[in-house]
């Protein structure tokens, strides 16, 4: 299959225990917020979002902070596995361009059984 | 329902050619959208399409070009083909007005020699 991220930062965790993966977006003006994973081979997927008027959502097994402070999003997983193991992208749409989406360098997450 | 599908899914070209990459959208999004993913970093956006006219274009130059048929398939055109255009090309479709309930491809590597 493709491989994805072959030079991004690598978070390694135990299976079973929590993730957090930051990502910092740049235009204070993006109001709507994405988090995609993408494994070797597919497109990415839609894993969480969350609007700009929202501190946190919560879906299952994971969870999405964002401090509009700072300009900060982080993605939450909670009892990692190995299928979590994939390289995961923020992205941000200010609206602008034709509702384009901006995305983060990416991290790749390692699960380690 | 069917996904958003691709092709070719790989493809060779000689710099200074010209290539076209297809894609499907998902049933019931009029809205395509394509993306350019260099190993180890995020997409990039290319260019949006509705009703079968361009919606949006990020910065890219004007040899990249599309097209959206009424189905609301896509096809993206790259012309002069240079070395740096060898990437993982995305496409991504979405009801209008969506602000990133995108919906991604597998994608198609497109590599430059």
């Amino acid at each position: 299959g493709e491989s994805v991220g072959l030079h991004l930062p690598t978070l390694s965790v135990q299976e079973g225990d929590n993730s957090i993966i930051n990502c910092a977006y740049s235009n204070s003006a993006s109001d709507y917020f994405i988090w995609y994973k993408q494994e070797s081979g597919k497109g990415p997927q839609f894993i969480i979002d969350i609007r700009s008027n929202m501190d946190k959502r919560q879906g299952q097994r994971v969870t999405v902070l964002l401090n509009k402070t700072v300009k900060h999003l982080s993605l939450q997983i909670a009892a990692t596995q190995p299928g979590d193991s994939a390289v995961y992208f923020c992205a941000e749409n200010s609206g602008n361009a034709g509702n384009m989406l901006t995305f983060g360098g990416g991290t790749r997450l390692m699960v380690k059984p | 329902e069917t996904g958003v599908t691709q092709s070719p899914t790989h493809l060779i070209k000689t710099r200074g050619q010209q290539v076209t990459l297809r894609c499907s959208s998902q049933s019931g999004h009029n809205t395509v959208s394509w993306y350019q993913q260099a190993l180890g970093q995020g997409p990039q956006f290319i260019f949006q399409y509705y009703r079968e006219e361009e919606n949006g274009r990020g910065n890219f130059p004007p040899r990249f070009s599309g097209l959206q048929f009424p189905n609301y398939s896509s096809e993206l055109n790259v012309n002069a083909l240079e070395l740096d255009d060898s990437a993982l090309y995305l496409c991504a479709s979405s009801p209008m007005g969506a602000s990133g309930g995108y919906t991604f491809g597998s994608g198609t590597r497109l590599t430059v020699v």
